[in-house]
């Protein structure tokens, strides 16, 4: 199972552009790499999922290495709206119960 | 947003007691999930469903049980609640179990065991 590593906590101000990296060197050929969002007493939300390169949507963009071993989630000019706890998944595939295995997230914190 | 329902979303209990939590969806999807979220630990799976009477173990099996007899409907049994069951617990839903489809998560039932 490609376990992640991620910041516990971040800060930053409103407006600014908010980088969170997500370590997983064990990341198997198969596996997509996800980003969940999850607000105070609400339950995770999708935010961005890739394989490779750069993904962008209407909320984040995800760059991934071409080794993969790593992936950065960037929220561009943040508001106070984007506090919250944010989740990097790498499943193992094959398996439902590996499919949506999160680890602590890392929990921004935006200031005015 | 998924049609995803949980009930009881409060519910106060005592030790000892059987408590059922309740997952319903409306949007005909094959996978569920239950999860359960503490302070320091995230999101952990308890058990999940790949299709009706098809369940397995996930991370926190012990002292849980679940059901599913409709493709609607997800429920979580703890036959003997203790104090340490007390979390905010979390439904999750998808069509498929590969990584590249979305999960939908319930809103959550908070459960304080006394």
């Amino acid at each position: 199972l490609a376990k992640t590593t991620q910041p516990i906590s971040m800060d930053s101000y409103e407006g600014q552009e908010v980088n969170i990296t997500c370590s997983h060197n064990n990341i198997a050929t198969n596996d997509y790499i996800t980003w969940y969002q999850q607000f105070p007493s609400q339950g995770p939300r999708f935010i961005i999922q890739g394989y490779k390169t750069k993904v962008t949507n209407e909320v984040a963009s995800l760059f991934i290495p071409a080794d993969r071993k790593s992936s950065t989630l960037s929220l561009p000019r943040v508001s106070l709206s984007d506090t919250a706890v944010y989740y990097c998944l790498v499943g193992e595939g094959g398996n439902a119960g590996n499919m949506l295995t999160f680890g602590g997230g890392t929990r921004l914190m935006v200031k005015p | 947003d998924a049609g995803i329902t949980q009930s009881p979303r409060h519910k106060v209990t005592e030790t000892g007691t059987p408590v059922t939590l309740r997952c319903h969806q409306t949007e005909n999807h094959r996978y569920m999930y239950w999860y359960r979220q503490d302070p320091g630990h995230g999101l952990r799976l308890i058990h999940y469903s790949y299709g009706v009477k098809d369940t397995d173990k996930g991370e926190v099996s012990d002292g849980y049980s679940v059901s599913r007899s409709k493709t609607e409907d997800f429920l979580l049994t703890l036959e003997s609640a203790t104090s340490s069951q007390t979390s905010v617990y979390f439904c999750a839903i998808s069509e498929s179990w590969q990584m590249n489809t979305e999960a939908f998560f319930g809103q959550g039932t908070r459960l304080t065991v006394v």
